[in-house]
């Protein structure tokens, strides 16, 4: 079946601009995680939504990055007046419902390359 | 507070010699434990986890992982590596209780030699 999609793949944007990354999961999953990863690092996580509503936003640098999720299915990450230290690939992955045992494993998107000239 | 540690930024192995990836971790109660690879321009691949029970856990292509709560380790194996084996490998930890994302460890680069 279809894995987890992200769009763009890659985007060149200039410092001082918005841009939005999308993430679409796989379907039925509930649970949907944005993580960030930068060259020679381990994916850090930046938020988690449980269906529409973020359940753990605690990752996110600070209030210039904000993820929606409105009908529970497609995420989009969107960061206003880029700076250059946003660079980094942004990955998106999505599990069964996380629940109480939050167990199950993630499955991740290929993820966006982002760049911040 | 939860924590990751892969000791070895790399490892290589000559094809068919059994490969070892090393993991600790830290979390303040019992982890559930995970191993990802990503290959170039690819998305992380889930291996295997550690949930609870054997310690030993078999995963996707031939890997195995042993859980080791008194070293608190979480080790990657295989007894016979394949060139195509090598990319990116990632440990990953989470508390039973805590928050839901995982912590990653810096990631191991593999390199079989053929």
């Amino acid at each position: 079946g279809a894995g987890v999609s992200q769009t763009p793949s890659n985007k060149v944007t200039e410092k001082g601009k918005y841009v939005e990354l999308r993430c679409d999961p796989i379907s039925g999953h509930t649970a949907l995680y944005w993580y960030r990863q930068s060259l020679g690092q381990g994916p850090e996580f930046l938020i988690y939504f449980q269906g529409t509503g973020a359940a753990d936003d605690s990752g996110l640098p600070n209030d210039r990055f904000f993820a929606v999720r409105p009908e529970g299915s497609v995420s989009t990450l969107k960061i206003q007046r880029t700076e250059r230290g946003d660079s980094a690939v942004y990955l998106c992955a999505s599990s069964l419902n996380a629940g109480a045992g939050g167990y199950n494993e993630q499955f991740f998107g290929p993820g966006t390359r982002l760049t911040v000239l | 507070a939860q924590s990751v540690a892969q000791p070895e930024d790399q490892v290589n192995v000559a094809e068919g010699n059994p490969l070892t990836v090393k993991c600790t971790y830290s979390v303040s109660g019992n982890p559930y434990l995970f191993w990802y690879v990503q290959y170039p321009n690819r998305g992380l691949q889930f291996l295997l986890k550690y949930i609870t029970g054997d310690n030993l856990v078999k995963g996707s292509y031939g890997f195995e992982a042993e859980f080791n709560k008194s070293q608190t380790s979480f080790h990657l194996k295989k007894p016979s590596a394949l060139v195509s084996d090598s990319a990116l490998y990632f440990c990953a930890v989470r508390d039973r209780t805590g928050a839901n994302n995982l912590f990653f460890g810096t990631g191991t680069r593999l390199t079989v030699i053929p």
